[in-house]
């Protein structure tokens, strides 16, 4: 099973509002990520989590605020976003950083609009 | 700056041609190669991995790895309307833990 799960598909915020994306894996995976993608361009890496301590966090503005609750579990929290941030946000898992061989599995992401 | 370089297409191929999909690498460290599809609105979905020189077939795929040209290439026998896609190149090296993407190639195959 190479599933990782995330909610809400989709969301619809104004620029003051706080929400949250959830992203899940249940593949032993010891590696998180979030990406943003817009249309048209390849996913860019946001955070990075290995053993749930934040290890890379891209120069990304600080009203995204990731967060870890447990090896299974990857949070975006979003605040005061911007029209500019709308875009597809994806989670992926792999089994370890930076293992060379390690394949990243993509979640469905969530199809974020800021109004 | 290491870059993943691919041809962005349009790729236009007829149903039931062979697709060949080429990317080119800048970085001599980069050791695993990923090919991802993604169809319009969806994330990236694995369709092959390669790590070592040579060709690695899975079903109707095949990737090829030349690590002294820094080239990766996929490519789609018998081709399908269903395969109609963006094709993601993405490659990794043991000193880093990203993935770099190229921009994708978009593959069109017509009845």
């Amino acid at each position: 099973d190479t599933e990782v799960t995330q909610t809400p598909k989709h969301l619809v915020m104004g620029m003051t509002n706080k929400k949250s994306l959830k992203c899940e894996q249940h593949m032993g995976h010891r590696a998180m990520y979030w990406y943003k993608q817009k249309a048209k361009k390849p996913p860019e890496l946001m955070f990075v989590y290995s053993y749930e301590k934040l290890s890379i966090n891209e120069s990304v503005p600080s009203r995204f605020s990731p967060e870890c609750p447990n090896s299974s579990l990857l949070n975006l929290h979003l605040h005061a976003l911007q029209p500019e941030d709308s875009a597809l946000y994806l989670c992926a898992s792999s089994h370890s950083r930076g293992a060379g061989h390690d394949t990243q599995y993509f979640g469905p992401g969530t199809r974020l609009t800021v109004l | 700056q290491k870059e993943v370089e691919q041809n962005s297409g349009p790729l236009s191929v007829p149903e039931g041609a062979i697709a060949s999909l080429n990317c080119t690498y800048s970085d001599r460290g980069s050791q695993s190669f990923f090919w991802y599809r993604q169809y319009s609105g969806k994330s990236p979905e694995l369709i092959m991995s390669i790590y070592s020189n040579g060709d690695k077939e899975d079903g109707r795929f095949t990737a090829q790895l030349n690590k002294a040209s820094q080239y990766v290439s996929l490519l789609i026998r018998d081709s399908q309307p269903s395969d109609s896609a963006t094709y993601l190149c993405a490659g990794a090296s043991y000193n880093t833990d990203k993935l770099i993407f190229g921009t994708g190639t978009r593959l069109q195959v017509f009845p």
